[in-house]
């Protein structure tokens, strides 16, 4: 149980263009998904909270106009890069939030990560 | 601010041999810490979620220890094998908020 896909797995595209990247949960429902970004031997870093039929709640820094985050349902959350640049280029990765059973702490259940490329 | 630091970055251990690592996280505030496995090519795996000091999680061959007035928590590994080969993350949870802070995690490369 508590399966994420996420799509593309890679994606290479040119300097301007837009990319969306899908994160599912496939035999649970998630209200809360998160998106990171991971730079090279360096920590995952969330980029924004995705709430299921409201808006993202993005960190310090991160653009929302560049990020778009829609979480149109309870299996699925969108990240899409806007007029991507060659410093977009990294790994991102989604998780989706399982709430802790009898009071214990969540969980967060990953996708294998999508690695963009922007030449 | 609130750090993880994972020690050390990398670890090359000998298949058959044991070996341990350490997460060190913020004890002011502390709710929980989890453990996870990220093979390469796949989705991280949850290990172990630990909220009590002094508890102990074991699952196989890899347990991990929690110490919360200090900060730190440990992962063994007894008798490695090629399988074992991964990075493995830290968290922390600080307070009952959801979001997680992440270490950058220890690569494990277990040698035949």
């Amino acid at each position: 149980g508590a399966v994420v896909s996420q799509h593309p797995s890679r994606v290479i595209c040119k300097s301007g263009t837009s990319v969306k990247i899908e994160c599912r949960s496939l035999d649970f429902q998630a209200t809360t998904m998160f998106w990171y970004r991971q730079f090279p031997k360096q920590s995952l870093m969330l980029m924004a909270t995705s709430n299921e039929g409201s808006k993202a709640t993005y960190e310090q820094g991160v653009e929302k106009d560049k990020f778009l985050i829609n979480h149109a349902s309870l299996t699925l959350s969108t990240l899409t890069v806007t007029s991507a640049h060659p410093e977009d280029s990294s790994f991102y990765i989604c998780s989706a939030r399982v709430v802790g059973t009898s009071g214990g702490a969540d969980t967060q259940y990953f996708g294998p990560g999508t690695r963009l490329t922007v030449l | 601010i609130l750090n993880v630091e994972q020690s050390p970055q990398s670890l090359h251990v000998q298949e058959g041999d044991s070996t341990n690592f350490t997460c060190s996280f913020p004890s002011s505030n502390f709710y929980a810490l989890h453990w996870y496995r990220w093979e390469t090519a796949k989705s991280p795996e949850a290990l172990f979620v630990m909220t009590l000091n002094g508890d102990e999680k074991k699952k196989g061959r890899i347990s991990a220890t929690l110490n919360t007035k200090e900060g730190y928590s440990y992962l063994y590994i007894k008798g490695s094998q090629p399988e074992d080969s991964a990075t493995y993350l830290c968290a922390s949870h600080v307070d009952s908020n959801y979001q997680l802070i992440w270490g950058a995690g220890t690569k494990l490369i277990i040698k035949p």
